[in-house]
């Protein structure tokens, strides 16, 4: 198994430029989620989803949207990128949601200048 | 507002001694969980204490958890080079939510 799975590893982008940043899993895992770490800030959630179909706001859900189409896709979308949007990404997965041990990616560093 | 608060910020020792690291939460949780992060890196997931469960131990590391003050330890024991890295704190909460700490960076001293 690949596990979670994330590209790009490193992305820059200019302000205003939109992007999708890919997660996937093969584990079958039904929670999936998104997280920013900033410096100092530790992991805030941005979105999470306990299945497909259905997704749900976090703590920083501004400037961001998710799909989940599928068990093993849940791609993060930045509408029109920001400054304060530069951060490193990264996506987790878990099959029994909140309850249990979550598997992360390697993250995706993102610049936006 | 951040779920889990981790003290101290920032942490250095000698490679041997014991590294004790706490985090306090907010809100009724289902689990409280401990991740360490080597730098660069993504999170590994350490130990799951459960909302009834008051210790645990898994090889070096032993967790508490104290709901009534709403607070758990983690202690990392005859540390090693290795455990350089940055430790976090996840509170489970009843809403399907996962909020992280801001975590401590832990440096073992050679």
């Amino acid at each position: 198994n690949a596990g979670v799975t994330q590209t790009p590893k490193f992305q820059v982008l200019k302000t205003g430029q939109s992007m999708t940043l890919q997660c996937a899993q093969d584990m079958n895992h039904e929670y999936m989620s998104w997280y920013r770490q900033d410096p100092g800030m530790g992991l805030r959630l941005i979105h999470y989803s306990v299945g497909a179909g259905i997704t749900d706001q976090g703590e920083v859900p501004n400037g961001y949207n998710v799909s989940r189409s599928t068990t093993e896709d849940f791609p993060l979308r930045l509408l029109s990128a920001a400054p304060s949007q530069t951060s490193v990404y990264f996506c987790a997965s878990s099959p029994t949601g909140t309850s249990g041990e979550q598997f992360f990616g390697p993250g995706t560093r993102l610049t936006v200048l | 507002s951040q779920q889990g608060e981790e003290d101290p910020q920032a942490l250095s020792i000698q490679e041997g001694e014991n590294a004790t690291m706490n985090c306090s939460y907010k809100t009724s949780i289902n689990n409280l969980q401990w991740y360490r992060q080597n730098s660069g890196r993504g999170l590994v997931h350490l130990i799951l204490i459960r909302s009834n469960e008051r210790e645990k131990h898994s090889g070096r590391l032993r967790v508490t958890l104290d709901t009534s003050k709403k607070s758990s330890s983690l202690l990392i024991t005859a540390s090693r080079a290795a455990d350089t890295a940055s430790y976090f704190c996840a509170a489970m909460n009843r809403d399907d939510k996962i909020i992280f700490g801001k975590g401590t960076r832990l440096h073992i001293l050679p």
